[in-house]
C-alpha cells in the first residue's frame, strides 16, 4: 500500500517556541492532506484539511495562526505549531489522499510532541 | 452531521475468547464509507478495513469478521479466538462522498489477557 511518511517522529521543545511537522506521500502524489490530533487516551481530532497550493480549511475551534499549515507541493505538508505551550502537547497525525482514490486515505506513523 | 458512536470504552477478554465490537454511525449522506482502524501502543494507525455504503455483504478476513447492516446503522467487527497481540485500541470511522473528511469513534481500548 502507499506509504506516508513522518518527520520527526518525536520532539521535545521548551514553551514559546516553534515546531515544524513534515508529512510527506513516498509512492503516491497527495491533493489533499488532513492533519489530526489525539491526546491521550482520546480520539483523533481533525484539526484541517489541506490542498495542494490553495489554503488549508481549518475544523472549528482550531487556531490557523498558531497552526500552520502548508501544503506546497503534491508529495509534501507541514504543520508548524508557533509559539507552542504545555497544552499543544499531544500525538499527531497526518493522512494523504490521492486525486484518484478519493475514498482512501493513507496515515502516517504520527509526531509525539512534548512542550515542556 | 455526521456521527460515530463506539459504546464500548473499554473491554478486557481472555485470550482465545471471541470479542465483538460495536460501532454504530450516524450520516444523511446515501454513498459514505465506513473503516475500522487498529492503533497498538506504537501509535501508528493500521487500516483494517474500508467498506462503502451500497455493499452490505459481511466479511471475514482470517480471524476477523465484520458485520454491517443499514438498517441499524451498525458497522461491527468480531475478533475470533482472540490473541494478546490484538490487544490495542479499535476506531471505527465514517467518511462521505460529500464531505471527504474522516470521522473518527472514540474508540474501544481492547485488552487480551493471557
Amino acid at each position: 500500500g502507499a506509504v506516508v511518511s513522518q518527520h520527526p517522529s518525536r520532539v521535545i521543545c521548551k514553551s514559546g517556541t516553534s515546531v515544524k511537522i513534515e508529512c510527506r506521500s513516498l509512492d503516491f502524489q497527495a491533493t489533499t492532506m488532513f492533519w489530526y490530533r489525539q491526546f491521550p487516551k482520546q480520539s483523533l481530532m481533525l484539526m484541517a484539511t489541506s490542498n495542494e497550493g490553495s489554503k488549508a480549511t481549518y475544523e472549528q475551534g482550531v487556531e490557523k495562526d498558531k497552526f500552520l499549515i502548508n501544503h506546497a507541493s503534491l508529495t509534501l505538508s507541514t504543520l508548524t505549531v508557533t509559539s507552542a505551550h504545555p497544552e499543544d502537547s499531544s500525538f499527531y497525525i497526518c493522512s494523504a489522499r490521492s486525486g484518484t482514490a478519493k475514498e482512501t486515505q493513507y496515515f502516517g506513523p504520527g509526531t509525539r510532541l512534548l512542550v515542556l | 452531521a455526521q456521527k460515530v458512536t463506539q459504546a464500548q470504552t473499554e473491554i478486557s477478554v481472555v485470550e482465545k475468547e471471541d470479542v465483538t465490537l460495536d460501532c454504530v454511525y450516524e450520516t444523511r449522506d446515501t454513498t459514505y464509507y465506513l473503516f475500522w482502524y487498529k492503533q497498538p501502543p506504537s501509535g501508528e494507525l493500521v487500516f483494517l478495513i474500508r467498506r462503502n455504503s451500497f455493499d452490505e455483504q459481511n466479511e471475514i478476513s482470517g480471524r476477523y469478521s465484520w458485520n454491517f447492516q443499514k438498517s441499524t446503522s451498525s458497522f461491527n467487527f468480531t475478533i475470533t479466538a482472540s490473541q494478546v497481540v490484538d490487544s490495542a485500541v479499535y476506531f471505527c470511522a465514517l467518511s462521505a462522498r460529500r464531505d471527504d473528511k474522516i470521522i473518527f469513534g472514540k474508540g474501544t481500548r481492547l485488552h487480551i489477557l493471557p
